[in-house]
């Protein structure tokens, strides 16, 4: 059965303190990779789509990698207001199917 | 363009009742999504629709839950005859192809049933 499986749950940080989420996946044949921002109460912000391995995006202090395993969300020197739960999703055939979340909190 | 629009954002229903929730996709797009979120949980995949096809049932509750995506008008997801355990936040997204493509979010129903 496919999965997507994020780590960690929850993040701490503080403030200038980088760090990487991880989303790992078993997928049949995987269409894209997504990675987005859900703010407490809203809907998800669509953030990258990854489609193959080796793939790097970047988006001011976010970048996102791509193995076939798994990808990475590298956040550089984060600030408070990147403070927010980051989904993972997988589309494969006719679904895309989201990982847990990792809820980010950034203290100044 | 407005974005995937939602509504109501949110909705009391007593058990036993029916509850209908609307999602307009953004101009442009006939793919639409229905996920439903737990509190402390991600996403779960619910069903694809394109207008008037279901393409994927797959995430639907075999009782009491379906959707649909008219020629016309928004996408409805109804829950008929309602339980405490359907309470949660039911989100939409819309996307202009299916493959590969991001899928834009609506702000959500939150569903609570009394």
């Amino acid at each position: 059965e496919d999965q997507v499986t994020q780590s960690p749950e929850a993040l701490r940080l503080q403030e200038g303190e980088s760090s990487s989420l991880n989303c790992s996946y078993t997928v049949s044949g995987l269409r894209g990779l997504f990675w987005y921002r859900q703010d407490p109460g809203k809907g998800p912000e669509f953030l990258f789509t990854l489609y193959s391995a080796g793939e790097e995006k970047e988006k001011e202090r976010l970048k996102a990698t791509l193995t076939k395993k798994e990808s990475f969300l590298h956040i550089t020197a984060p600030k408070p207001e990147d403070s927010a739960t980051y989904l993972c999703a997988v589309e494969d055939n006719n679904d895309m199917r989201f990982g847990a979340g990792t809820r980010l909190t950034v203290k100044p | 363009n407005a974005g995937v629009m939602q509504n109501p954002r949110h909705l009391v229903r007593r058990r036993g009742q029916e509850a209908r929730l609307r999602c307009s996709p953004m101009k442009g797009h006939s793919h639409v999504y229905w996920y439903r979120q737990l509190p402390e949980e991600g996403l779960k995949f619910m069903v694809y629709l394109q207008k008037e096809n279901i393409i994927d049932e797959s995430g639907m509750p075999k009782e009491r839950f379906s959707a649909e995506f008219p020629k016309e008008g928004p996408s409805i997801l109804r829950i008929q005859q309602v339980v405490r355990g359907d309470s949660a936040a039911y989100f939409c997204a819309s996307s202009q192809e299916q493959a590969g493509t991001e899928a834009f979010f609506g702000q959500g129903t939150r569903l609570t049933v009394v």
